[in-house]
């Protein structure tokens, strides 16, 4: 079945220091990967998708992810993080039944930023 | 930069009535979308809309659900005879590249039902 695993329910890191968030799939064929930031009282915010091509993908707020077939993960990465990129992020995978608007979830991390 | 708008903020409802969720998506999006989040849970995905009408739906999409585009400008979501379990966080979502997946969500209906 298809799912997706964010191991890491609440994350901590101070500002400025350099940031991965872990995301593995489970899916059968290749998959559309996405991750989504909400802000909270607010709507899911699409950082970066990958359908194919490069593995590593540059997503807005200077987030990028790297999709790993071997490992099944498309973990998100920033290297230096801001007081502001305190939220809850959410990786997805699409595809079912050829359809990219049918996103299977995970459960979501939270980020706290310490100055 | 655009937005996908959702009315009301909160709605709450009592257990058997209808309840309308509006939406505006954004205005050249061709896909739209419906997704809630039940407290703690995942968000999960109810139904796909294309070229006015369904493309895909989930479990979830029962009989008592159903969506429309009245106009040109509006998408919404009706459930039919309200269950308590019904209660969550409805967002509405809108795309418009390749298959269209969901770029935009809006900032979410909390519903309520007692």
């Amino acid at each position: 079945a298809q799912s997706v695993t964010q191991p890491d329910i609440h994350i901590t890191v101070s500002e400025g220091a350099s940031l991965e968030l872990r995301c593995n799939y489970s899916y059968g064929a290749t998959p559309y990967l996405f991750w989504y930031v909400q802000s909270p009282g607010q709507g899911l915010q699409l950082l970066l998708k990958y359908f194919s091509g490069d593995t590593l993908v540059q997503g807005i707020k200077g987030f990028e992810a790297e999709f790993k077939r071997s490992q099944s993960s498309f973990n998100l990465r920033k290297p230096s993080v801001h007081w502001s990129d305190a939220a809850e992020y959410f990786c997805a995978v699409g595809g079912y039944g050829g359809s990219q608007g049918n996103l299977i979830f995970g459960k979501g991390t939270k980020l706290s930023v310490k100055p | 930069e655009p937005e996908v708008t959702q009315t009301p903020s909160h709605q709450v409802t009592q257990m058997g009535q209808e309840v309308i969720l509006r939406c505006v998506p954004i205005s050249n999006h061709l896909y739209f979308y419906w997704y809630r989040q039940i407290l703690g849970q995942k968000v999960e995905f109810l139904v796909s809309f294309y070229n006015n009408e369904i493309s895909e739906k989930s479990e979830i999409f029962d009989d008592q659900f159903s969506v429309e585009r009245p106009d040109g400008s509006n998408f919404t979501l009706k459930i039919r005879s309200t269950k308590l379990e019904d209660s969550a966080m409805y967002f509405c979502a809108s795309g418009n590249r390749g298959g269209g997946q969901p770029q935009h969500f809006g900032d979410g209906t909390r519903l309520s039902i007692l």
